[in-house]
């Protein structure tokens, strides 16, 4: 069974410092990782997946395999990142394409 | 494209009760998966269609069920309704039935269980 870790609810930050998301996944076969955003009073968006290896909006992410970790960076945060942020895992070996989401981490960027 | 779009926004049942909630995906979109999402927590699985063929299943009672229809849209069934069903149902397409290919998210249906 896959599961995913996001130690942290609540995170607040001032504008301008680096922000950082934590997530820690638990799977033993090859997982597709993704963060998806959810602002306020809008839908559950994909922000990144791993693959892609791309940074959106500022923030990257990378696959730590060693660590089974896939933390959420950006160098300086914006009022406008505000929002809900989930780390999600997918399992290539099952059928199908199920999303295991973490709880969640609220992120709060202060002017 | 409006998107995913998902009927009712807001519901209001009492125990016992039957729900059926709907979900029409994005244009060229075949695969429509269902999830779960109590306050405070992230989206749990439910159900994922595939060219109306179920895909996957979460750990979710015999009271779930759904569907796919030619078009592609969706329904999901509860029965028997208890307040703990009281929660978020998000309705997510893609093209394929893979994650790497990207769901979108739908609003959502708020069910709350009385």
């Amino acid at each position: 069974a896959q599961r995913v870790t996001q130690p942290e609810k609540l995170l607040s930050v001032f504008k301008g410092a680096p922000v950082e998301l934590k997530c820690n996944y638990s799977y033993s076969g090859s997982p597709e990782l993704f963060w998806y955003v959810q602002y306020s009073r809008q839908r559950l968006q994909l922000l990144l997946r791993h693959i892609s290896r791309e940074s959106i909006k500022g923030f990257t992410a990378d696959l730590n395999k060693g660590e089974t970790s896939f933390h959420l960076k950006k160098p300086f945060a914006q009022e406008e990142d505000s929002a809900m942020y989930y780390c999600a895992l997918s399992a290539q070996e099952t059928s199908g394409s199920r999303l295991t989401f973490g709880e969640g981490t609220q992120l709060t960027v202060n002017p | 494209d409006a998107g995913v779009t998902q009927s009712p926004t807001h519901l209001i049942k009492t125990r016992g009760q039957h729900v059926t909630l709907r979900c029409s995906p994005i244009s060229g979109h075949k695969s429509v998966s269902w999830y779960q999402q109590v306050l405070g927590q992230g989206p749990q699985f439910i159900f994922q269609y595939y060219e109306k063929e179920e895909r996957g299943r979460g750990n979710f009672p015999d009271r779930f069920s759904a569907r796919q229809f030619p078009n592609y849209s969706s329904e999901l069934n509860v029965n028997a309704l208890l307040l703990g069903d009281s929660a978020l149902y998000l309705c997510a397409s893609s093209i394929l039935d893979r994650a790497l290919s990207g769901y979108t998210f739908g609003s959502g249906t708020r069910l709350t269980v009385v």
